[in-house]
């Protein structure tokens, strides 16, 4: 069963505009996983919050958790088309050594 | 500095017969995860090795096996195949002393008609 959940399912912006993805998850964890996914190729690792984390950054990625909600954020700032693919969120469980993924959300950045 | 290999890119079986798919780690990785990943879907945990020993197991009949070899590699194994195993397969790899950080290769496409 999948852990996390992705919101939207689906996002459309303009390249320029920011692109914001949220995570919920239902179990304690170790940390929360970013991924990119461009048209069902393999997964490319964005960034690793770690449950003791408020606030990350890495480029134009921003990423925030906030554990008493069970919620993480994804920020994309300055869209660019080359953005466009599916995102997803992956928490590690204190329970074990799986990464658990939601469906992800995918993104599509407009000229 | 490599990273995750997976081989074949692409396969096409017929239902019942048998697959290997394989996998190279990053370097300096020790531990290997395989997933699932149905059209549409997020990636499913299928099992890790680690020290050549299956370390965890998801929710997948034991149709689906697996191998670590001394060198870290792995493969998969899928017998008695059904159409539903059509998807993409990866592998990711990680640091057991790690954060579990986990890279990923491009997957191999397992077609099952």
């Amino acid at each position: 069963s999948q852990q996390g959940e992705e919101d939207p399912q689906a996002l459309s912006i303009q390249e320029g505009e920011n692109a914001t993805m949220n995570c919920s998850y239902k179990t304690s964890i170790n940390n929360l996983q970013w991924y990119r996914q461009n048209s069902g190729r393999g997964l490319v690792h964005l960034i690793l919050i770690r449950s003791n984390e408020r606030e990350k950054h890495s480029g134009r990625l921003r990423v925030t958790l906030d554990t008493s909600k069970k919620s993480s954020s994804l920020l994309i700032t300055a869209s660019r088309a080359a953005d466009t693919a599916s995102y997803f969120c992956a928490t590690d469980p204190n329970s074990g050594y799986a990464l658990n993924f939601g469906k992800g959300t995918s993104l599509l950045v407009t000229p | 500095d490599a990273g995750v290999t997976q081989s074949p890119t692409h396969l096409i079986k017929t239902r019942g017969q048998q697959v290997t798919l394989r996998c190279s780690p990053k370097s300096g990785h020790d531990t290997v995860s395989w997933y699932q990943q149905a059209l549409g879907q997020g990636p499913q945990f299928i099992f890790q090795y680690y020290e050549e020993e299956e370390r965890q197991r998801g929710n997948f009949p034991d149709r689906f096996s697996g191998h670590q070899f001394p060198n870290y590699s792995s493969e998969l194994n899928v017998n008695a195949l059904l159409l539903g195993d059509s998807a993409l397969y990866l592998c990711a790899s990680s640091l057991t002393s790690g954060d579990n950080e986990q890279f990923f290769g491009p997957g191999t496409r397992l077609t099952v008609l």
